[in-house]
C-alpha cells in the first residue's frame, strides 16, 4: 500500500490479557518506529527498528511490552499482562535512513483496557 | 524540564485571523524541526519541517526556527474552520522524534 498500514484499529481487552499490535510499514523503508499517545499528550518514543534488530528499546515502558520484526518489514508489538494504563494510541511510522525529516504515521491502534 | 514544551491552549481565533503556536525545545544538538496537525481521533499528520534559522512559507503556514533561542513557531493566516485541531511540535535528534503535548486550535466561524 502506499502508505502506513496498523491493525487493528481499535482493540478493547480486559485487564491482564496479552494482545498483538501489528504495523505494515511502506514498502522498501528500513527504519520503524513505534510510538504511544496517551490522551492529551504528544506521542512519545517506544522502540525504533532498522532492518530486523531493535535499535532502540529504551522507551518501552517495561517489560511487559516487547516488539519484533523478524524480516524486516512487518512489525508487531506486543503487550503481556495488560494493565488499564496501557490504554493509549499506538502509532507506527517508518522511514529510509538515514533521514533528517520528520516522518509518517500509520493510522495508529487505539488500545482499550477495561 | 520537558525536552519539548508549547504553549499552553487552547487557541480560539475568528475565521480570518492569524493563529500563532509556539514551541521551545531544550536540546541545543536538535537538528531538525516539524509542525504536525492533529484532528479528533485521527493521527499526526505532517505539515511543516524546518531545518535552518529563519521563515519557510507553505500557503498559509509560516514556520519560524530560531535555534540561538531554542524557538519554534507557527503561524496559520487567514484562518478557517477546516484549520480547528490540536498543533504538535516535533524536534528530532538522530533518528528519534520528541513531541509537546500540542495546543489545540479553534477557528470560530
Amino acid at each position: 500500500g502506499a502508505g502506513v498500514s496498523q491493525t487493528p484499529s481499535n482493540k478493547v481487552t480486559e485487564k491482564g490479557k496479552y494482545v498483538e499490535l501489528r504495523c505494515d510499514p511502506i514498502s522498501g523503508h528500513t527504519a520503524l518506529y513505534w510510538y504511544r499517545q496517551s490522551l492529551g499528550q504528544g506521542p512519545e518514543f517506544l522502540i525504533y527498528f532498522q532492518g530486523t534488530g531493535a535499535a532502540d528499546d529504551s522507551g518501552l515502558p517495561n517489560d511487559r511490552f516487547f516488539a519484533v520484526r523478524p524480516e524486516g518489514s512487518v512489525s508487531t508489538l506486543k503487550i503481556q499482562r495488560t494493565e488499564r494504563g496501557d490504554s493509549a494510541v499506538y502509532l507506527c511510522a517508518s522511514s529510509l535512513e538515514p533521514s533528517r525529516g520528520g516522518y509518517t504515521f500509520g493510522s495508529g491502534t487505539r488500545l482499550t483496557v477495561v | 524540564q520537558k525536552e519539548v514544551e508549547q504553549n499552553s491552549g487552547p487557541l480560539s481565533v475568528p475565521e480570518g485571523a492569524i493563529a500563532s503556536l509556539n514551541c521551545t525545545y531544550s536540546d541545543r544538538g536538535s537538528q531538525s524541526f516539524f509542525w504536525y496537525r492533529q484532528y479528533s481521533g485521527k493521527s499526526p499528520e505532517l505539515i511543516m519541517s524546518i531545518y535552518s534559522n529563519g521563515d519557510k512559507e507553505d500557503g498559509r503556514f509560516t514556520a519560524q526556527l530560531n535555534k540561538a533561542s531554542q524557538y519554534v513557531s507557527l503561524l496559520i493566516r487567514d484562518s478557517q474552520p477546516s484549520d480547528s485541531a490540536t498543533y504538535l511540535c516535533a524536534v528530532r535528534n538522530d533518528y528519534k522524534l520528541s513531541f509537546g503535548a500540542g495546543t489545540t486550535v479553534t477557528v470560530r466561524a
